[in-house]
């Protein structure tokens, strides 16, 4: 079954600093989809990035951007010029487009980021 | 363009109660899915529907019923509520480019 990690409960970061949260898998498949979700207090899960494993090159979308190393499975998210609106909790997630059609999204359970004024 | 919405926002029952939580979206998605999330666990799928008559079970389906019988709609039915249902529970359908989005959520507390 595919897993995926988070191995950072927790981290803090001053603001408009650059921080790096570390997210693993596993899985025995090639093609697959990699995500960071945001989810601020309000609850709302937001999407940050995704990564398309059969893509080499990484992922960016203004301040955030991914380390994809597929032979280590490792998908970090990289934050630069930190925010406080930036604070949440972060979920690191995969999904496989599986026979049929369907899809599982599997998440890890969670980086919570702080960001000190 | 609304995305998805979910009601309601917050429920409180009894054990034994029954209740609907209700998802929809006017994004046209064929795929739509019911998450619950709780305290140190992330995100676990219940269940999930690739289109309008089909649905299938995720990680966490006992408790739970679904029936996916519009586009639009994917109800969450709990059938006889238990307090290790209390959770939040999000409604999420997927585009074509295989990314989810997600309702607002529904907390449930079940006493």
């Amino acid at each position: 079954a595919q897993t995926v990690t988070q191995s950072q409960p927790e981290m803090s970061v001053q603001e408009a600093e650059t921080v790096t949260l570390s997210c693993t898998y596993d899985t025995s498949e090639s093609d697959y989809y990699l995500f960071w979700y945001k989810q601020p207090p309000s609850r709302q899960m937001i999407l940050v990035i995704r990564q398309e494993a059969y893509k080499q090159q990484n992922a960016t979308e203004n301040r955030f951007s991914v380390n994809f190393q597929k032979a280590a499975k490792s998908f970090s998210l990289k934050i630069s010029d930190s925010q406080l609106g930036d604070a949440a909790m972060y979920f690191c997630a995969y999904s496989l487009l599986s026979q049929g059609g369907s899809e599982k999204l599997v998440f890890g359970k969670g980086t919570k980021l702080t960001v000190n004024p | 363009n609304a995305g998805v919405t979910q009601t309601p926002k917050f429920q409180v029952l009894k054990t034994g109660q029954s209740m609907t939580l209700q998802c929809a979206q006017d994004m046209n998605h064929e795929y739509m899915s019911w998450y619950r999330q709780d305290p140190g666990m992330g995100l676990r799928l219940i269940h999930y529907s690739v289109g309008a008559g089909i649905t299938d079970q995720g990680e966490v389906p006992n408790g739970y019923n679904v029936s996916r019988s519009t586009t639009e709609d994917f109800p969450l039915r709990l059938l006889s509520a238990a307090p290790s249902q209390t959770s939040v529970y999000f409604c999420a359908s997927k585009d074509t480019w295989e990314t989810q989005y997600f309702g607002p959520g529904t907390r449930l507390l079940v006493l």
